[in-house]
């Protein structure tokens, strides 16, 4: 049982340039999450999802797209990447948004 | 709007002594409330949840917390720290209907032997 898998693990990107984040689920969750992690600001919401077909903004969304492709799958992209953007973003889900929230293992993306 | 406060940044125990985190929260109704780990490199861990009912609550790794409403409050504890407990350590809040997980900024606690 995987759990919450996330690719890519690493990524150096220039800025400008365009990527997205991979995030699968094998628990049958029905919501998902993007979060952004930086020194001393804990876990930042980006974007989230409560069930299949919906998305909405979290607290910081600006600069980020995501697209709910199925039940499984939440991707995060980057249109335009920015050194502010140099983050560790992490995946998430859960049964309904109120149960414990299982975690991937974290992308680090650093933009130059 | 819903927050979590974590106080303290830093916390450096000896091992083998007790240990307590703070958290406080901001929120109006009832929360669901949660406490994670995380080692260097790794994601998140749960150690322990409080959705209702008693309000002590056993966690895994032997973390106890306790919520009280009073004081918008939810610390973790435990007894005797090891050399393995030194993480970082998150609170978090949800609630029902908002689907959304609010984290504290985290306490790292380091442990001496």
């Amino acid at each position: 049982n995987a759990g919450v898998t996330q690719t890519p693990k690493f990524q150096v990107l220039k800025t400008g340039q365009s990527m997205t984040l991979q995030c699968a689920q094998d628990m049958n969750h029905n919501s998902m999450y993007w979060y952004r992690q930086d020194p001393g600001m804990g876990l930042r919401l980006i974007y989230y999802s409560a069930s299949e077909g919906t998305t909405d903004k979290g607290e910081v969304p600006n600069g980020y797209n995501v697209s709910r492709l199925n039940k499984r799958e939440f991707s995060l992209r980057l249109e335009s990447a920015a050194p502010s953007q140099t983050s560790v973003y992490f995946c998430a889900s859960s049964e309904s948004g109120r149960g414990e929230a299982f975690f991937g293992q974290g992308t680090r993306l650093t933009v130059v | 709007a819903q927050s979590v406060t974590q106080p303290d940044i830093h916390i450096t125990v000896s091992e083998g002594a007790s240990l307590e985190l703070r958290c406080n929260y901001s929120y109006g109704a009832t929360p669901y409330l949660f406490w994670y780990v995380q080692s260097p490199g790794q994601g998140l861990q749960l150690l322990l949840k409080y959705f209702s009912g008693d309000t002590l609550v056993q966690g895994i790794k032997g973390f106890e917390a306790e919520f009280k409403r009073s004081q918008s409050s939810f610390n973790l504890r435990k007894p005797s720290v090891h050399w393995s407990d030194a993480a970082e350590y998150f609170c978090a809040v949800s609630t029902s209907g908002t689907y959304k997980y609010i984290f504290g900024t985290g306490t790292r606690l380091k442990v001496l032997a």
